[in-house]
């Protein structure tokens, strides 16, 4: 079955460093692929999405690149603040109807 | 607003004493769903509707019900909790054109 696999953390960091957080997936055919953000206390907020092959998704700095050669989805931000402490969730689903989670990477920005 | 409505935030509650947790939406959502999230487990779906009167089990359905009865809300319902439903509870919903899910902000729910 369809699965999704992202580092697992926490990911620690001084503000204004570079970030990466790497998600790969296993599915037939050509999901969907998302990053959703978790902010202490809350529920899960979509960050940004791709739909097809070589889409990048952008949103707030953060990037990533649907990869299907290597099946991959990384998050990247060029510059962390400590707002984007968070934990985040790499997905993915084939027609909105069920979304399968990674199990989340927890980020922790230093000031 | 666009939003999905959870309640209440916070639940204790005692082994066997039947509870509901709220969950409505205002974006006229044809799909809902149910997750629980545990610590190093992520988040598992508990129970989901394609729209009204039709739902469907997920990967942990054991112990809770739904229904489906208006297409803005989708209870969920502990017939008899028990200590190992404590747990974080989200209500997800999408109108299934691939924008991604909807989430509440959560129910955290503790039973002794």
């Amino acid at each position: 079955g369809d699965s999704v696999t992202q580092m697992e953390g926490p990911v620690t960091l001084s503000e204004e460093a570079f970030l990466t957080i790497n998600c790969t997936y296993t599915a037939t055919g050509y999901p969907s692929l998302f990053w959703y953000v978790q902010y202490p206390g809350e529920g899960l907020q979509l960050l940004l999405k791709a739909t097809k092959a070589d889409d990048k998704g952008s949103n707030k700095g953060f990037e990533a690149t649907y990869r299907k050669e290597t099946t991959s989805f990384h998050l990247e931000k060029g510059s962390v603040q400590v707002s984007d402490s968070a934990v985040y969730f790499c997905a993915l689903t084939h027609r909105d109807d069920k979304i399968i989670f990674g199990k989340g990477t927890r980020l922790h920005i230093l000031p | 607003e666009a939003q999905v409505t959870q309640n209440p935030r916070y639940l204790i509650t005692v082994t066997g004493k039947k509870l509901t947790v709220t969950c409505s939406q205002n974006m006229n959502h044809e799909y809902m769903s149910w997750y629980r999230q545990d610590p190093g487990l992520g988040l598992r779906q508990i129970y989901y509707s394609m729209n009204v009167e039709v739902t469907d089990k997920g990967d942990v359905p054991e112990g809770y019900k739904v229904s489906r009865k208006e297409k803005r809300n989708f209870p969920l319902i502990l017939e008899s909790p028990s200590p190992n439903q404590t747990s974080l509870y989200f209500c997800a919903s999408s109108s299934l054109t691939g924008h991604g899910y909807t989430f509440g902000s959560g129910t955290r729910l503790t039973v002794v």
